[in-house]
């Protein structure tokens, strides 16, 4: 069975621009989340989707949207892109809403120039 | 405030030898899970091993052992018999309970096995 899939790999912006990314979770998996990974850091929690509604949001401005889709891929998008905006953009599949076994895609690089 | 540190940014080990990465973080749940993740260059999260907080006894996947301590709010991942292929990145992460499954990441620890 194929994992957790995420488009693009690496993606140059300047600021300004919006960006959407793509994320589909493993089959069966109900839930997916968001996460942002600066260089240096962990992971930051951005945002879980679960039944196409969202059931939790971390502490990032409104510039961060996303939606999950009827067959669970999902889509974070950003708009107005800042510098600080660069980082490694995680998305993570699981179960339910709160099982706790989460799968990690490989991440897209987002650079903003 | 919930957090999880990670005091050591970079661990280095021969190969076969054991090493021992340091783990606390702060929560007011009673119930919630403990987590470390290794981040090879490939940039994937892969779960190494779990911890349901209401277990005493620490939980092992064959060479990685844990060693909780509730009290302290201690979380240490042990790796026997270290493998090249253990060179990464270490995250320890807890849950931040509720009805989601949100996780907190420390600021990880590299770790390097040498030949």
């Amino acid at each position: 069975d194929a994992g957790v899939t995420q488009s693009p790999t690496h993606l140059i912006k300047t600021r300004g621009q919006q960006v959407t990314l793509r994320c589909s979770p493993i089959s069966g998996h109900k839930s997916v989340s968001w996460y942002q990974q600066v260089l240096g850091q962990g992971p930051q929690f951005i945002f879980q989707y679960y039944e196409k509604e969202e059931r939790g949001r971390g502490n990032f401005p409104d510039r961060f949207s996303a939606r999950q889709f009827p067959n669970y891929s999902s889509e974070l998008n950003v708009n107005a892109l800042l510098l600080g905006d660069s980082a490694l953009y995680l998305c993570a599949s699981s179960f339910d809403r709160t099982n706790e076994k989460l799968f990690f895609g490989s991440g897209t690089q987002l650079s903003v120039l | 405030a919930q957090t999880v540190t990670q005091s050591q940014p970079e661990m280095s080990v021969q190969e076969a030898e054991t090493v021992t990465l340091s783990c606390t973080y702060d929560t007011s749940e009673n119930n919630y899970y403990l987590f470390w993740y290794k981040q090879p260059p490939s940039r994937q999260m892969i779960l190494v091993i779990r911890q349901e907080a209401y277990k005493q006894q620490n939980a092992t996947e064959n060479r990685f052992s844990v060693n909780f301590q509730k009290a302290a709010k201690s979380f240490s991942l042990k790796i026997s018999d270290s493998q090249l292929g253990d060179t990464a990145m270490y995250f320890c992460a807890h849950d931040y309970g509720g009805a989601t499954n949100k996780l907190i990441f420390g600021t990880g620890t590299l770790l390097a096995v040498q030949p």
